[in-house]
């Protein structure tokens, strides 16, 4: 199965509002990557975690090791926060990173 | 902020032939990575390199070789090109360790294979 799964897959917002995002892991991962897949393709990494809490602007995101989850919430939501959000879990057994299928964010105007 | 620039933006090749992927980072980073992105899908591992000269297997490298000439530098070579191979390639870089290190990606290069 899955070893770092998103969810929703894809989401709808209206300008202004707020929403979550999550990933659960089914691997242990000690540290956590939250990237932005612009409509442009370009990879933006907004987050690197170890177990705790970031905050960034209208971004924050959590990450809970032993839960093995973790969340991105987006405030205030803007139009050019659309585009797709990937995780990524480094793998304490191999040290690699592995990604999440992503969840498409639309932000409507 | 950190520089990760890969050649060609995109590019079209014929089945059996050979493609070299190039990226090249300006961030003094160690480790250099190969991902692949299917449509709709997230970025699978090809290869890694830690060190010049030296390369490692990622999670899928079959039909790929890579080539880590010097810290700066890494390639990644088709020597048969596929259909199955049509996708959108990322290079990365990281710090002095895996565990420690943000990724940072270049802007990716389409490859189209016919």
């Amino acid at each position: 199965g899955d070893k770092v799964k998103q969810s929703p897959s894809a989401l709808s917002l209206q300008e202004g509002t707020n929403s979550a995002l999550r990933c659960n892991f089914s691997i242990a991962a000690t540290t956590v990557q939250w990237f932005l897949q612009n409509p442009r393709g370009s990879l933006i990494n907004l987050f690197y975690l170890v177990p705790g809490t970031k905050e960034n602007g209208r971004l924050k995101s959590a990450f809970d090791s032993k839960e093995s989850y973790s969340t991105l919430h987006i405030r205030d939501a803007q139009l050019e926060d659309s585009g797709t959000y990937f995780c990524a879990a480094e793998s304490s057994n191999t040290n690699k990173v592995v990604f999440g299928t992503g969840t498409r964010l639309q932000v409507l105007p | 902020e950190a520089a990760v620039t890969q050649s060609p933006r995109s590019k079209v090749a014929v089945t059996g032939g050979k493609v070299t992927l190039s990226c090249h980072q300006t961030n003094n980073h160690d480790y250099m990575y190969w991902y692949r992105q299917d449509t709709g899908h997230g970025l699978r591992l090809i290869h890694y390199s830690y060190v010049a000269d030296s390369t490692e297997k990622g999670d899928i490298p079959d039909g790929y070789k890579a080539s880590r000439p010097s810290q700066e530098n890494f390639s990644l070579i088709l020597e048969l090109a596929s259909l199955s191979q049509t996708a959108v390639y990322f290079c990365a870089s990281s710090g002095t360790t895996i565990s420690n290190e943000r990724l940072f990606f270049g802007h990716g290069t389409k490859l189209s294979v016919l």
